[in-house]
C-alpha cells in the first residue's frame, strides 16, 4: 500500500487478555517505530526497529509489553494480560532513514480499549 | 518528563489570523520537526529544522530554531477552519542505540470561520 496500515483500528477487550497490534510499514522503509498516545496526551515512545532489530525498547513500560519485526516489513505489539491503564491509541510509522531520524510516516493507529 | 513542551496548550483563533506556538527542550537536538494530528488520526509531517538552522518556510508555515534558548515556534500564517488539530514539536535526540523522536503534549488549535 501506499501508507502505513495498521490493524486492528479499534479493539475493546477485556482485562486480563492478550492483545495483538499489527503495522505495515512503507516499502523500503528500514526503521519503524511504535508509539503510545493517551487520551489528549502528546505520544509516549515505546520502541523503535532499525531492520528486524530493536535497538532501543527503552520506551516499553513493563514486560507485558513485547515487539517483534520480520522481514524488515510487519511488526506486531504485543501485551500481555492487559490492564486498564493500557487504553490508548497505538500508532506505528516508519522512516527511510538510518543514519538520524528523518520525516515519520505514521499510521492511523490502534485504539486499544481495555474494559 | 518530556523533552519537548508546547505552549499554550489550546489555541482559538479566527479565519484569517496567524497562530503561533512555541517549543521548549531540554536536550541538544540534531533536527526539530513540526507535526499536524487531526482529531482521530495519525500525525502527518509539516516541517524539519536542522541544528544549524534558524528559520525554515513551507507554504503558510514558518518555523524558527533557537539552540541557546532550547526552543522552537511554528507560526500558521491566514489560517483556515482546516488548520483545525493538534500540532506537535518532535525533537531528534539520535544516539548510537538508536533513532527516535521525543513529541511534546501538543498544541490545540481551533480556526474559528
Amino acid at each position: 500500500g501506499a501508507g502505513v496500515s495498521q490493524s486492528p483500528s479499534n479493539k475493546v477487550t477485556e482485562k486480563g487478555k492478550d492483545v495483538e497490534l499489527r503495522c505495515d510499514p512503507i516499502s523500503g522503509h528500514t526503521a519503524l517505530y511504535w508509539y503510545r498516545q493517551r487520551l489528549g496526551q502528546g505520544l509516549e515512545f515505546l520502541i523503535y526497529f532499525q531492520g528486524n532489530s530493536a535497538p532501543d525498547k527503552s520506551g516499553l513500560p513493563s514486560d507485558r509489553f513485547s515487539a517483534e519485526r520480520t522481514g524488515e516489513s510487519v511488526s506486531t505489539l504485543t501485551i500481555q494480560r492487559t490492564q486498564q491503564e493500557d487504553s490508548a491509541v497505538y500508532l506505528c510509522a516508519s522512516s527511510p532513514r538510518t543514519s538520524y531520524t528523518g520525516e515519520l510516516f505514521f499510521g492511523e493507529g490502534s485504539r486499544l480499549t481495555v474494559l | 518528563s518530556q523533552q519537548g513542551e508546547e505552549d499554550p496548550q489550546a489555541l482559538s483563533i479566527q479565519e484569517g489570523e496567524n497562530a503561533t506556538m512555541n517549543c521548549s527542550y531540554k536536550t541538544s537536538i540534531n533536527n526539530l520537526q513540526w507535526y499536524r494530528q487531526n482529531s482521530g488520526r495519525g500525525l502527518v509531517h509539516l516541517i524539519l529544522i536542522r541544528s544549524n538552522e534558524r528559520e525554515k518556510h513551507s507554504g503558510r508555515l514558518r518555523v524558527t530554531l533557537d539552540t541557546s534558548k532550547k526552543s522552537s515556534s511554528l507560526l500558521i500564517t491566514a489560517s483556515r477552519a482546516a488548520d483545525t488539530a493538534s500540532y506537535f514539536c518532535a525533537t531528534d535526540v539520535s544516539k548510537a542505540a538508536g533513532n527516535k523522536l521525543t513529541f511534546g503534549g501538543g498544541t490545540r488549535v481551533l480556526v474559528k470561520p
